[in-house]
């Protein structure tokens, strides 16, 4: 499962804060993706980028924001205006044009 | 957009008996279809895939079929084992390669 990784594992903040998780790639994927997952639930999309300097809002992006200033690397920053957001986040990358998608160990978020 | 439904959302079977997870999506530009596992507190796992061109596709104890027309596609597990226990996901991709996941069945296996 080398090749896609997180940065931390686990992560505490206080309400308010803005926190950045890491996600960086060395499969040489084009595409890149951050999920949300909460217990019990599937894979909902924040945001993906299919290339550099190029992104797109998923499902839920309000209250997220990314940047992608190089393929290998796709950090997704949680601002305080997500209202809710402890969870598990899983960065994801796939090569361009079709392909199965590769998880990084995820991160979990708990802010108190 | 896309819609994926899954089901069923719990799945208990007995050790060596079949297993079967069923989805549905809506989008017929759909064409890629990935199976994922996910262990507790770990990252999903791509377990089996099959593009929109192939009917049915098998890897040891897992195949995978899909029905283009009627928009379904399956996951079957034969020979069930205890270490098959974990939560599965599928998912459907459209030549934008953006992914739609279904929202998970949880396979249990009774040793």
């Amino acid at each position: 499962d080398g090749g896609i990784t997180q940065s931390p594992k686990y992560l505490f903040r206080k309400e308010g804060q803005n926190v950045t998780l890491s996600c960086e790639q060395n499969l040489n994927h084009d595409a890149m993706y951050w999920y949300r997952q909460d217990p019990g639930q599937g894979l909902r999309l924040i945001y993906y980028s299919q290339i550099v300097n190029d992104f797109q809002k998923g499902d839920i992006a309000e209250g997220y924001s990314v940047s992608r200033e190089k393929k290998e690397s796709f950090p997704l920053t949680v601002t305080s205006a997500q209202k809710n957001p402890t969870a598990f986040y899983l960065c994801a990358s796939s090569p361009a044009l079709g392909g199965g998608q590769y998880f990084g160990p995820g991160t979990r978020l708990t802010v108190t | 957009g896309e819609n994926v439904e899954q089901h069923p959302s719990t799945l208990s079977v007995q050790e060596g008996d079949s297993a079967v997870i069923k989805c549905t999506y809506s989008d017929s530009a759909s064409n890629y279809f990935p199976w994922y596992k996910q262990e507790l507190g770990k990252r999903p796992q791509l377990i089996i895939d099959i593009r929109s061109n192939v009917g049915e596709k098998k890897d040891q104890r897992i195949a995978v079929t899909l029905n283009k027309t009627a928009k379904h596609f399956s996951l079957h597990i034969t020979e069930t084992q205890p270490e098959d226990s974990a939560v599965y996901f599928c998912a459907a991709s459209n030549p934008g390669n953006q992914f739609y996941f279904g929202t998970g069945t949880s396979l249990t296996v009774i040793p």
